[in-house]
């Protein structure tokens, strides 16, 4: 069973541009949450998504956007881009998002410079 | 809020010894992972628990949920060099919102 997916693993953009990060979840899995990983916040809920909806989010500015289509597969979106957003992006998947497992992708490499 | 507290930070060990890691929290949580990342990765799920007092094991790692629901600790025995990185906590609030510690930094010494 292949496992989370992100695309792409590294990305460089300069400030002021946007940026898409694609994620595909396990197959059958329908919740998919996002997470943005920098040394020295740790590891932070971004949102999650379940059957196209967003159920739950955290506490980052409307620059950073999501969707989830039809055959679960997620984007992220971060709009104007800052010297702070650079960190690694990482979304799990799992099968309802509620007291399940969930597995996470190798992440994306976003540099903003 | 809903922080984990995890410790310790960083740890250096011989091969072979024992590690012991604890995360605590003043809310409850629904479910608690135990994942290890290693460097340039994303974080690999080690144990989930469901239930408060839960004990759970894989391989020669084993944690436990805390009766509280509010601590949960991992356990490696006889350690080797491949279990170096950094093993965080997790706390889960469903909706796949998970509130992570701030992970312990491990070192094993051949």
């Amino acid at each position: 069973k292949a496992g989370v997916t992100q695309t792409p693993r590294y990305l460089i953009k300069t400030r002021g541009q946007q940026v898409t990060l694609s994620c595909s979840p396990i197959s059958g899995h329908r919740s998919v949450s996002w997470y943005q990983q920098t040394p020295g916040q740790g590891l932070q809920f971004l949102f999650e998504y379940f059957s196209e909806t967003q159920r739950n989010k955290g506490n980052f500015p409307g620059r950073f956007s999501g969707r989830q289509f039809s055959n679960s597969r997620s984007e992220m979106n971060v709009s104007t881009l800052e010297l702070g957003d650079s960190a690694l992006y990482l979304c799990a998947s799992s099968r309802d998002g509620w007291n399940t497992e969930a597995f996470f992708g190798q992440g994306t490499r976003l540099t903003v410079v | 809020g809903q922080q984990l507290n995890q410790s310790p930070q960083s740890m250096f060990i011989q091969e072979g010894e024992d590690v012991s890691m604890n995360c605590t929290s003043s809310s409850i949580f629904n479910t608690w992972l135990w994942y290890k990342q290693d460097p340039g990765e994303g974080p690999v799920l080690l144990i989930a628990l469901y239930k408060a007092g839960e004990l759970t094991s894989n391989g020669r790692l084993t944690a436990q949920f805390g009766i509280t629901r509010k601590d949960s600790f991992l356990n490696i025995s006889a350690s080797i060099p491949s279990d170096v990185g950094i093993y965080f906590c997790a706390g889960q609030l469903g909706n796949n919102d998970m509130r992570f510690g701030a992970g312990t930094r491990l070192t094993v010494k051949p």
